[in-house]
């Protein structure tokens, strides 16, 4: 079935390095989304992307789709505290614009 | 602006006793209506999705259903609930053809 596979699984890092986490799909994806949950909260839309080779800033965060639509990055640059929590990829695919497949997402702790 | 709303927030049920979680989306028209449950620590695992009125489309076969009465709510329930159906239960609409998903606060669900 379709799957969208998230690496890593968990990130510590020290409060000002660089974080980022991967999202790879096996098929073309139609669009892919990123989702940041804060411990104990729900998952927040973050961006959209849909372009093949798209790249999106927000802030300190970028955000990239792959040429082949088939894998997305989402990095964080010098991070900080309110970054903590855990970021999701979600995918669409070709007719199945209905429902999305979320990656296993990335927990983030930053030690300050 | 729209508006999600999810209740109860926490519950504790013993195991056997019936399950009815509702969610309600203010504020916009025929959306997409989903239920996902997250265990603690782990991804989103999507349960029912909606695309309209009596519409269900179910995406885990288990003990549980899901109903639309309404435009606007989506309700999940459970005749007798397991140990196994304790978690994090996530509602989420998303406005037609924008595919981008806004989460409820969630109900966190404990079956004793």
């Amino acid at each position: 079935g379709q799957q969208v596979m998230q690496i890593p699984q968990y990130q510590h890092v020290q409060e000002g390095e660089d974080f980022t986490t991967y999202c790879n799909s096996s098929t073309t994806l139609s669009n892919i989304q990123w989702y940041k949950q804060r411990p104990g909260g729900h998952p927040v839309f973050l961006i959209q992307l849909v372009k093949s080779g798209e790249v999106k800033k927000q802030k300190r965060l970028t955000f990239q789709f792959g040429e082949a639509k088939k894998n997305s990055s989402l990095h964080i640059t010098a991070t900080q505290t309110t970054d903590v929590g855990t970021y999701f990829c979600a995918g669409t695919f070709s007719g199945g614009y209905n429902k999305l497949i979320f990656g296993a997402g990335t927990r983030l702790a930053v030690h300050p | 602006s729209q508006t999600i709303h999810q209740w109860p927030a926490t519950l504790v049920q013993p195991v056997g006793s019936p399950l009815s979680l509702e969610c309600t989306v203010e504020g916009t028209s025929n959306p997409n209506l989903y239920w996902y449950r997250q265990a603690a620590g782990r991804g989103l695992q999507l349960l029912f999705y909606s695309v309209g009125i009596g519409q269900i489309s179910s995406e885990v076969p288990q003990n549980l259903s899901a109903s639309r009465p309404q435009d606007r709510q989506f309700i999940l329930s459970s005749k007798k609930l397991l140990l196994s159906d304790s978690g994090f239960y996530l509602c989420a609409w998303m406005p037609r053809q924008i595919y981008e998903q806004y989460f409820g606060p969630g109900t966190r669900l404990t079956v004793t």
